[in-house]
């Protein structure tokens, strides 16, 4: 069975700092997606990371993903409080037509 | 734009009322659709799996005859709340695989169905 760990759970931060939400999971895949959702809403994707050493940016936020080692990460530099969301990061069952399995998401909270 | 439509976006609804709702692929087909279920502040848990044409498939514990699935068009796949109850309350995301649409997302997630019962 797949299972998909993310640390920290909840994580505080203050504007301006940086910080890394990790990501692991149990078997082998190359294809892992790191989402966004605000309350009451459904996912918004972030990012497509599709094979070993992937990375990839978009403004605040830096992804990445590790293979042999199953971890992905999420790099948060000078937070912002509009960066204040649950991120979950979700794995590929397997190829074809096959469900994400989802890690329990990361609560993020950016404080003046 | 959203290649994936969700309706209703929010239910309120008196327990033992059936509750359906409604998730079409937007310009493109989905023999599959899954059904994902988001209690309040947890992540989302994959219910079922809705295959055009067939019965669909149940994760283990969700019971088939409360959530009732249809995916009767290669749009088109409901999921029917049979006879609400207070614990079923939560936040409901249906999902496609993006067909032959060219994109490297996995799936097509709807703008969720939060559906409160009374």
């Amino acid at each position: 069975e797949l299972k998909v760990e993310q640390n920290p759970l909840f994580l505080s931060m203050q504007e301006g700092k940086n910080y890394t939400i990790y990501c692991n999971y149990s078997t082998t895949s190359d294809r892992l997606y790191w989402y966004r959702q605000d309350p009451g809403k459904s996912l918004e994707s972030l990012f497509v990371l599709l094979s070993n050493g992937a990375v990839k940016q978009e403004g605040r936020l830096m992804a990445s993903l590790d293979t042999k080692a199953r971890l992905s990460t999420l790099h948060i530099t000078a937070a912002v409080h509009d960066l204040s969301a649950t991120y979950f990061c979700a794995v590929d069952r397997n190829s074809g037509n096959t469900p994400l399995v989802f890690g329990k998401g990361t609560r993020l909270s950016v404080i003046a | 734009g959203a290649v994936v439509s969700q309706h209703p976006s929010r239910v309120i609804c008196k327990s033992g009322t059936s509750v359906k709702i409604e998730c079409r692929s937007l310009d493109f087909q989905a023999t599959t659709m899954f059904w994902y279920r988001q209690f309040p502040k947890q992540s989302l848990m994959l219910m079922a799996t809705s295959n055009e044409g067939s019965k669909a498939t149940y994760e283990q514990g969700v019971e088939k005859d409360k959530f009732l699935i249809n995916h009767a068009s290669l749009t088109l796949s409901t999921l029917t709340v049979a006879s609400a109850h207070p614990e079923d309350s939560s936040f409901y995301i249906c999902s496609a695989p993006p067909g032959g649409r060219m994109t490297n997302e996995k799936l097509f997630f709807g703008s969720g169905t939060q559906l409160s019962v009374l």
